[in-house]
């Protein structure tokens, strides 16, 4: 069954360096999406992404971030400059057109900044 | 703006009792209603959705959740809860004038289930 996978699984960096955390969704998919979730906190929307471009962004994706989908198979996600507040766990989820915003998701990167 | 609900942090069921967690949702029309489940240290899968129609939907892993209008409600529930059923438990709305892009979740419910 397809899924979707992300890498890494864990990331940990500094504060102030920039992190790339990489998605490979679904192959037929065509919507992506990214969302966080803190340490015991809910599960927060960061961006959705269709046709090569944002289609909605919530107000923690800040100028911090960007999105990408360099090669037509990843979709990434980058954080400037990180602080101490992006740790978090990162999810990728991708849907199929049509398909009234079912996503599947990701197993998800934490990603640790110190 | 759109919010969701769930009133339970968490909830303790013995094995084989029924269960039912509440979500209430705070939207203008009838959104997207989905209910999802991350067990510890994966992500999060679909257990069911609602967009139209019946409002007693049906999902994986014997789960079914209704949709009342009235109560701006879509409680999930199962009959007879297995132990494998531990896990974090998340209601989550889609904004259907937006094509759905943004998904709002609920603050989870974590299930315990006792033997």
């Amino acid at each position: 069954e397809p899924e979707v996978t992300q890498t890494p699984s864990h990331q940990v960096t500094q504060m102030g360096q920039e992190v790339i955390l990489r998605c490979v969704p679904i192959s037929n998919h065509l919507y992506f999406y990214w969302y966080r979730q803190i340490l015991g906190q809910k599960v927060e929307f960061l961006v959705s992404f269709y046709n090569n471009e944002i289609s909605e962004k919530s107000e923690i994706f800040d100028d911090q971030f960007s999105v990408e989908r360099p090669d037509g198979s990843n979709f990434t996600l980058k954080i400037r400059s990180t602080k101490l507040e992006d740790s978090a766990m990162y999810f990728c989820a991708s849907g199929t057109l049509g398909s009234y915003n079912e996503q599947f998701f990701g197993p998800g990167t934490r990603l640790t900044v110190l | 703006a759109q919010s969701v609900t769930q009133p339970d942090i968490h909830i303790t069921v013995s094995e084989g009792a029924s269960l039912e967690l509440r979500c209430n949702y705070s939207y203008g029309a009838t959104p997207y209603l989905f209910w999802y489940v991350q067990s510890p240290g994966q992500g999060l899968q679909l257990l069911l959705k609602y967009f139209s129609g019946d409002t007693l939907v049906q999902g994986i892993k014997g789960f079914e959740a209704e949709f009342k209008r009235s109560q701006s409600s879509f409680n999930l529930r199962k009959p007879s809860v297995h132990w494998s059923d531990a896990a974090e438990y998340f209601c989550a709305v889609g904004d259907p004038n937006t094509g759905g892009f943004k998904t709002i979740f609920g603050a989870g419910t974590r299930l315990f289930v006792k033997a």
